[in-house]
């Protein structure tokens, strides 16, 4: 089976870029999503495609896919976008979420 | 407005049965890809099983083969998941997602809230 691999946790300070890899077999021959998922909620569609934003996603989401990592980063990272931020991509048919990485602002 | 509503959750014994329903509305539901995707408590996401707009192709995580079937009902835009021989590690929040894009280079844009699925005794 296919696996993504992502750090668990992640902090920044405020204002500033966090960076949140995701890793797996030659991850950059595949299409990877990114999803934010704050407590008590349900998940959230902020990357698609490996560097595409969905409409109503702010600008500082970003994301690129190259080798064996993914990685998403958040510019400018407000106190907002503290969450737990999961990867996705396809092995054959089916899908393969990363661990979760919990991104703390402080 | 595209929406997933999900019913169906709820305390069952280990070895029970249980079918999940999920209601979409504000999109031609015959046009995606659908799935089901699971939170245990405290933990990350897992992908359950996929069906492709017919109905007929589906696909599944190892560990529910043989045990859950996903349909679709394309008259009525519903999804279902039934899941039989419950487990312990089955206990989880579940969603429905929409996957735009089709199979393999596939996204999930739209979630349901989740239903809660306990299996204990």
């Amino acid at each position: 089976s296919y696996d993504l691999t992502q750090p668990p946790s992640v902090s920044v300070s405020p204002g500033q870029t966090a960076s949140i890899p995701c890793s797996g077999d030659k991850l950059g021959d595949k299409y990877v999503c990114w999803y934010q998922q704050k407590p008590g909620q349900s998940p959230v569609l902020v990357i698609y495609q490996d560097t595409k934003r969905p409409s109503g996603i702010p600008e500082r989401f970003s994301g690129s896919n190259s080798g064996n990592t993914a990685t998403l980063t958040i510019s400018g990272t407000q106190a907002m976008d503290e969450a737990d931020y999961y990867c996705q991509a396809w092995d054959s048919s089916a899908v393969v979420f990363g661990g979760g990485t919990k991104l703390t602002v402080l | 407005e595209v929406q997933l509503v999900e019913s169906g959750g709820g305390l069952v014994q280990p070895g029970g049965s249980l079918r999940l329903s999920c209601a979409a509305s504000g999109f031609t539901f015959s046009n995606y890809w659908m799935s089901w995707v699971r939170q245990a408590p405290g933990k990350g996401l897992e992908w359950v099983a996929n069906i492709k707009q017919d109905g007929i192709e589906k696909y599944y995580v190892d560990s529910v083969k043989g045990r859950f079937t996903i349909s679709r009902d394309n008259a009525k835009n519903s999804l279902y998941l039934q899941m039989n021989s419950l487990r312990a590690e089955d206990t989880a929040v579940y969603y429905c997602a929409r996957v735009d894009a089709g199979r393999v280079v596939g996204y999930f844009d739209y979630w349901g809230q989740g239903t809660l699925v306990t299996v204990s005794s």
